[in-house]
């Protein structure tokens, strides 16, 4: 069985742009959950999303937004990118079967410059 | 409010040592999840293990240990025979079952040098 996929891997953007980043869950998997990691703050929860609809979201603005597609894959926007926002962002999914065991992808490496 | 610390931030060991790491977490809920998680240099998480609160069974899979305690809140992670392949930054993390989505809270991690 194919993992999760993340697209692109590194993405290099400035102050004020918006990035889309793209996560493919293992097959069969409908929750998709994003992960933001960065040296300070750590493992923050992004948002969770289950067939299509957003179940839960984190502590960020609203630059920050989601979706998930009928085929359970799912991106994630960042709008008016800020330094700050570099970061490792981490895509998991789930069966949910399997409360809470989570399959991460690679990531997507995001520098803003 | 659901919380994990690890307080830890680095440990360094030589290969063969035994090495523990600690987890305490904070929950209001009878009902929840804990959970480890391994990252290596390239980065991508790699689950562990899952135990359920109900479940203070310790479980040993091969080098790799776990002692779930309800009484101190803690789910720490044992080691043993350490190898430079074990080097990595762990997660411990946690997930309340009343939860209808899968929010998992994680802690900030214990990066683990294994020292040739």
């Amino acid at each position: 069985k194919a993992g999760v996929t993340q697209t692109p891997r590194y993405l290099i953007k400035t102050r004020g742009q918006q990035v889309t980043l793209s996560c493919s869950p293992i097959s069969g998997h409908r929750s998709v959950s994003w992960y933001q990691q960065t040296p300070g703050q750590g493992l923050q929860f992004l948002f969770e999303y289950f067939s299509e609809t957003q179940r839960n979201k984190g502590n960020f603005p609203g630059r920050f937004s989601g979706r998930q597609f009928s085929n359970s894959r799912s991106e994630m926007n960042v709008s008016t990118l800020e330094l700050g926002d570099s970061a490792l962002y981490l895509c998991a999914s789930s069966n949910t079967r399997a409360r809470g065991e989570q399959y991460f992808g690679p990531g997507t490496r995001l520098t803003v410059t | 409010a659901q919380k994990v610390t690890q307080a830890q931030t680095e440990i360094s060991v030589v290969e063969k040592e035994d090495v523990t790491l600690d987890c305490v977490y904070e929950t209001r809920d009878t009902t929840y999840y804990l959970f480890w998680y391994k990252q290596p240099p390239s980065g991508e998480l790699v689950f562990l293990i899952r135990r359920n609160s109900f479940d203070e069974q310790n479980e040993i899979s091969g080098r790799y240990s776990w002692n779930f305690q309800k009484s101190t809140s803690s789910f720490n992670f044992t080691i043993t025979a350490s190898q430079v392949v074990d080097s990595a930054v762990y997660f411990c993390a946690l997930s309340e079952a009343v939860r209808r989505d899968d929010k998992i809270i994680f802690g900030k991690g214990t990066r683990l040098h294994i020292l040739p």
